[in-house]
């Protein structure tokens, strides 16, 4: 089975300010990782996604991400957060040779001026 | 390019009804997904269609059924509607070849139901 956690519902930083979303994931078998993001009554749209390779994987919007095995984490960061990025992020995972995507429960970022 | 395209937008059910959730795309891609998105479980996958032709279920699929009519069109039904099945559903398709299940996935803009 896979499957994603996200500790934290919602993350509070400041304008300006470095943020971290954080991702955990469990699968069997090598895992691609992906990182999607919520406006209000929207889909969802791509950030980023590690496959292989680089562990820092860089992203739309000035957002990166992380990858860390031993740990089993893809931490979402940006170095200086905008207002603009308020939202609701999403970690989903799919392992691969197979197609199932599997997301997390979200976690909502407020940005505050 | 108009990506992937859901209808309708809203629904309002009473119990016991039913209905069919449409998506199409047009990106010619092989796999496709149904997910349901409620406050406080992020998305839940109900059904998957790696290719045509095939469907499998996902982590809440009770009360649901789908159809990949072809390549470009994923159903998914409500047989009997229940106000638990309240929600706002995404339907996503990705490019995916054998083991190349490396790509993301593209997202509709969902379709608000609400069973009463």
């Amino acid at each position: 089975a896979q499957s994603v956690a996200q500790p934290e519902d919602q993350v509070n930083v400041a304008e300006g300010n470095p943020l971290t979303v954080k991702c955990t994931y469990s699968v069997s078998g090598n895992p691609y990782l992906f990182w999607y993001v919520q406006y209000p009554n929207r889909g969802l749209q791509f950030l980023l996604k590690y496959i292989t390779g680089d562990n820092l994987v860089k992203g739309s919007y000035g957002f990166e991400a992380e990858f860390n095995k031993s740990q089993t984490s893809f931490h979402l960061k940006k170095p200086s957060a905008l207002v603009s990025d308020s939202a609701l992020y999403f970690c989903a995972v799919r392992v691969y040779g197979f197609q199932k995507l599997v997301f997390g429960t979200g976690t909502r970022l407020l940005v505050s001026p | 390019n108009a990506g992937v395209t859901q209808t309708p937008k809203f629904q309002v059910l009473k119990t016991g009804q039913s209905m069919t959730l449409q998506c199409a795309q047009d990106m010619n891609h092989n796999s496709m997904y149904w997910y349901r998105q409620d406050p406080g479980m992020g998305l839940r996958l109900i059904y998957y269609s790696a290719s045509e032709g095939t469907t499998d279920k996902g982590e809440v699929p009770n009360g649901y059924n789908v159809s990949r009519l072809n390549k470009r069109e994923f159903s998914l039904r409500l047989e009997s509607a229940a106000p638990s099945q309240t929600s706002v559903y995404f339907c996503a398709s990705s490019e995916t070849w054998g083991t190349g299940s490396n790509t993301e996935a593209f997202f509709g803009q969902g379709t608000r139901l609400t069973v009463v």
